[in-house]
């Protein structure tokens, strides 16, 4: 079956650190990749996408890594701010407008 | 002016009630969807419906039913609820060429 998950749980830095969350997927298949960040009694929202075409995507204050030989997803947040503090899951499609989610990372920002 | 509404935010019945779920959107999106997402944080869809159509239904147990009288809807509808049920749903739509889902801010449904 498909599934896509994180290594780390929780992941804690200081205000101004770079952030690293890291995500594994297993579907070969899937062809379209996106994080999203859920705050405390809140919807996840959509922060940077990536096809498979790509290996890198940049937008503001955050970078999207593909590689697909090991099949694994990271999102880099630089300067990371008590703001930034939340979920963070990747996604995976899987066709027929359908997402995959992984199993979340929290990241906690200390000032 | 909220992109996608979900009513109630809350919602605390007994076990073996019936309750109702709706959700709207307003960004003209063709597809909206439900997902689930447990105490543990994970996230998994329900069900998905393209303008009406159910298009996705992800083994849910028949006492869920969605139904959406017309693309800018779609309601979930639970018979007999089960402590199991209670988890936080959350409503999303997006256009039909992408991915680019927009989330509702979540029911959180608690049965006792």
């Amino acid at each position: 079956g498909e599934s896509v998950g994180l290594h780390l749980p929780t992941l804690s830095v200081q205000e101004g650190d770079n952030s690293i969350i890291n995500c594994a997927y297993s579907n070969s298949a899937s062809d379209y990749f996106i994080w999203y960040k859920q705050e405390s009694g809140k919807g996840p929202q959509f922060i940077i996408d990536i096809r498979s075409n790509m290996d890198k995507r940049q937008g503001q204050r955050v970078t999207v890594l593909l590689n697909k030989t090991v099949k694994h997803l990271s999102l880099q947040i630089a300067a990371t701010q008590p703001g930034d503090s939340a979920v963070y899951f990747c996604a995976e499609s899987s066709g027929f407008q359908k997402l995959v989610f992984g199993t979340g990372t929290r990241l906690l920002v200390s000032p | 002016d909220t992109a996608v509404s979900q009513t109630p935010k809350y919602l605390v019945t007994q076990m073996g009630n019936d309750k109702s779920i709706k959700c709207e959107q307003n960004l003209g999106h063709d597809t909206m969807y439900w997902y689930k997402q447990d105490s543990k944080k994970f996230l998994k869809i329900m069900f998905s419906y393209n303008n009406k159509e159910l298009i996705i239904n992800e083994t849910v147990p028949n006492r869920f039913s969605p139904k959406s009288p017309d693309k800018a809807h779609l309601n979930l509808h639970i018979n007999s609820l089960e402590l199991g049920d209670s988890a936080v749903y959350f409503c999303a739509s997006s256009p039909l060429s992408n991915y680019g889902y927009t989330f509702g801010s979540g029911t959180r449904l608690t049965v006792v």
